[in-house]
């Protein structure tokens, strides 16, 4: 069966340190996106891709950055992890058309201490 | 721009009676409106979604969900609740009209919390 992972599922850094959290996903999606989820925000659109090469920023897309060198994989990386980065991360994909679900991975829980 | 708002942080309910979960919604088109739900420690799954046509929609677990464009609501129904119901539920939207913007916004989400 298709599915979207992603790695690792926890993670502890320290302030400063750069950190890269994998999504993989086997839909053959070509729309992928990294969500945040905080308490009372629900979840916030980080990163997208609507393809190979193509990357866009989301509404909270400061300190985060990604690449799409392949239709399956985009990771995120935090160029420089702070203490307000510490959240849920999830990643999510989608079939081509605006009213396809989105397909969602277990989530990574990431401490920036 | 497109927003969505779910007033109700938690919902109480008991085993066996029906439960409501709102949303309402703004977008400049039509709207694309799904359901998800999570639990604990888990990703979101899709419950069910709105697209076109029939206003009342069915969708996994025997949830349903009214579309009401005059009151920009999406409401999450289900006619009898059960414990395993429990969890975290959040409306999301898609402007149809919006042909550069395929992610999708959701609300703040609700914890339906299903008493024995």
């Amino acid at each position: 069966d298709a599915e979207i992972t992603q790695s690792p599922r926890h993670k502890i850094t320290e302030t400063g340190r750069q950190v890269t959290l994998a999504c993989h996903q086997t839909w053959n999606h070509n729309n992928m996106f990294w969500y945040r989820q905080d308490l009372g925000h629900g979840l916030r659109l980080i990163h997208y891709s609507y393809g190979v090469h193509d990357t866009n920023k989301g509404e909270v897309s400061d300190g985060y950055s990604v690449s799409r060198s392949n239709t399956e994989d985009l990771p995120l990386t935090l160029e420089s992890a702070a203490s307000s980065q510490t959240s849920v991360y999830f990643c999510a994909s989608s079939g081509p058309s605006r009213w396809h679900e989105q397909y969602f991975g277990p989530g990574t829980r990431l401490t920036v201490t | 721009a497109q927003s969505v708002a779910q007033p109700e942080d938690q919902v109480n309910v008991a085993e066996g009676n029906p439960l409501t979960v709102k949303c309402t919604y703004s977008v400049s088109g039509n709207p694309y409106l799904f359901w998800y739900v999570q639990y604990p420690n888990r990703g979101l799954q899709f419950l069910l979604k709105y697209i076109t046509g029939d206003n009342l929609v069915k969708g996994s677990y025997g949830f349903e969900a009214e579309f009401n464009k005059s009151q920009t609501s999406f409401h999450l129904k289900k006619p009898s609740a059960l414990v395993s119901d429990s969890a975290l539920y959040f409306c999301a939207v898609r402007d149809g009209m919006d042909t550069g913007r395929r992610a999708l916004t959701f609300g703040s989400g609700t914890r339906l919390q299903v008493q024995p």
